[in-house]
């Protein structure tokens, strides 16, 4: 199975602050990683496909980066109601496992 | 609208069995996988598994190969995940999603099914 591991697991920022989250893959995946966004009580919302692709809807202070086994996703200007917690999902092969997730405190 | 919507909460307690569903709406069920992940409380999210209803096939996650049973019935746009004998341990937030061909993320998911077992 391929491993991805997240960091930080948690991280408090300010609002406008730049916020960076990394997300490394036991394997190389090329760019076969998604982010999701998840609020509390609520079910994960798709930002990023793609591993830079920006998923239609979504706010552009949100970005990503990286292929084969280093990934970001980045917030430009962080806003209020970007308290979530964000995973990483590696869709190179099955099982198509998860990042354990970054928890963002405003 | 693309939308996946699944069966409500259950309790129910260990040793018994159960089903929960994900109905699809707004699309062609049977074109597209759905998946299946599990949130315990507090934890992170865990790849269960996936159906392509139009044929049933089916791929399981290691750590839930044999716990689980997924299927399918496209004549109904419906996806289901079973258990044959629950244990307190299987308590967890359900959730459903859809996975698109392009870059095979998972897009829209449903909201969510939570299971108790006490």
């Amino acid at each position: 199975d391929i491993q991805l591991t997240q960091s930080p697991s948690f991280l408090s920022s300010s609002v406008g602050d730049k916020v960076t989250i990394t997300c490394r893959a036991s394997q190389g995946i090329s760019t076969n990683l998604a982010w999701y966004q998840q609020k509390p009580g609520k079910a994960p919302k798709l930002l990023i496909y793609g591993a830079s692709t920006l998923q239609s809807g979504v706010p552009s202070r949100f970005g990503g980066s990286g292929s084969g086994t280093e990934f970001t996703l980045t917030i430009s200007s962080l806003q209020p109601e970007d308290l979530a917690t964000y995973y990483c999902q590696q869709l190179n092969s099955y099982p198509l496992t998860f990042g354990g997730g970054t928890k963002v405190e405003i | 609208e693309v939308q996946l919507e699944q069966s409500g909460a259950q309790v129910k307690k260990p040793g018994e069995s159960l089903k929960i569903s994900c109905k699809g709406y707004g699309y062609s069920f049977a074109s597209y996988w759905i998946g299946w992940v599990r949130q315990t409380p507090g934890k992170g999210l865990e790849w269960m598994g996936i159906i392509y209803p139009g044929d049933s096939d089916t791929r399981y996650s290691p750590s839930f190969q044999g716990q689980v049973t997924i299927s399918a019935d496209k004549s109904i746009s419906t996806a289901y995940l079973q258990w044959r004998s629950l244990k307190a341990s299987d308590s967890a937030m359900y959730y459903c999603a859809r996975r698109e061909d392009s870059s095979w993320h998972f897009d829209p998911w449903g909201q969510g099914t939570l299971v108790t077992v006490s």
